[in-house]
């Protein structure tokens, strides 16, 4: 039982355009969530995180938005850049003492974004 | 500051085989935290160390071990290895107490098992 999906496997954009990578998340448990960037023969690489409390956050080019009744957060990167090609992952968490270090990923999504 | 890494990079191995990974946490991390990436899938928590000691574990069987040192470094230790063990081993450090859950993660370990 998937408790994080990303239903995309690959997205093709056009540099210049707005990537929207979406997430869908069954656990209501979770409460904290994460973007990893990853690209081939790297580890993940922490993008952008949003707590429950929040709707949205904001980093340069990166937004994540949480909507929390319909257990669904996207990622928006305006304006996508080559450089952004690489598999985006989705994480969640439960927050707590010690809780928030298991996290549950998604099944990623390939990004490509065209010169 | 520097970041976590891992070794050996690659390994490969026979089927009944045991193998031991590491890992250097990135400084200032006390918690290291195990995943395993198959192929064309997302990390799979694997478990967890915080002083020393196993913090929380994933859906994995007793033959994935661990341990974490003083030093806050860790080994993944696998016995009787399957072929299903063959994957992307990665090890991400945390600051327990943080306030924040944001892992970093090391290169990882490509392990192929024959």
């Amino acid at each position: 039982d998937q408790q994080v999906k990303q239903n995309s496997p690959s997205l093709s954009v056009q540099e210049g355009r707005i990537s929207i990578l979406n997430c869908d998340y069954t656990n209501s448990m979770f409460d904290y969530f994460l973007w990893y960037k990853k690209y081939p023969a790297e580890g993940p690489t922490f993008l952008i995180s949003i707590s429950s409390i929040k709707d949205k956050n904001e980093d340069g080019r990166f937004t994540v938005f949480l909507n929390k009744s319909a257990k669904h957060l996207s990622l928006h990167i305006v304006p996508s850049q080559p450089g952004d090609s690489a598999v985006y992952f989705c994480a969640a968490s439960p927050t707590g003492w010690n809780a928030g270090n298991m996290l549950t990923f998604g099944g990623g999504t390939r990004l490509m974004v065209k010169p | 500051e520097t970041g976590v890494t891992q070794s050996p990079t690659h390994l490969i191995k026979t089927r009944g085989q045991q193998v031991t990974l590491r890992c250097s946490s990135q400084s200032g991390h006390n918690t290291v935290s195990w995943y395993q990436q198959a192929l064309g899938q997302g990390p799979q928590f694997i478990f967890q160390y915080y002083r020393e000691e196993e913090n929380g574990r994933g859906n994995f069987p007793p033959r994935f071990s661990g341990l974490q040192f003083p030093n806050y470094s860790s080994e993944l230790n696998v016995n009787a290895l399957e072929l299903d063990d063959s994957a992307l081993y990665l090890c991400a450090s945390s600051l327990a107490s943080s306030g924040t859950y944001e892992q970093y993660f090391g290169p990882g370990t490509r392990l192929t098992v024959t």
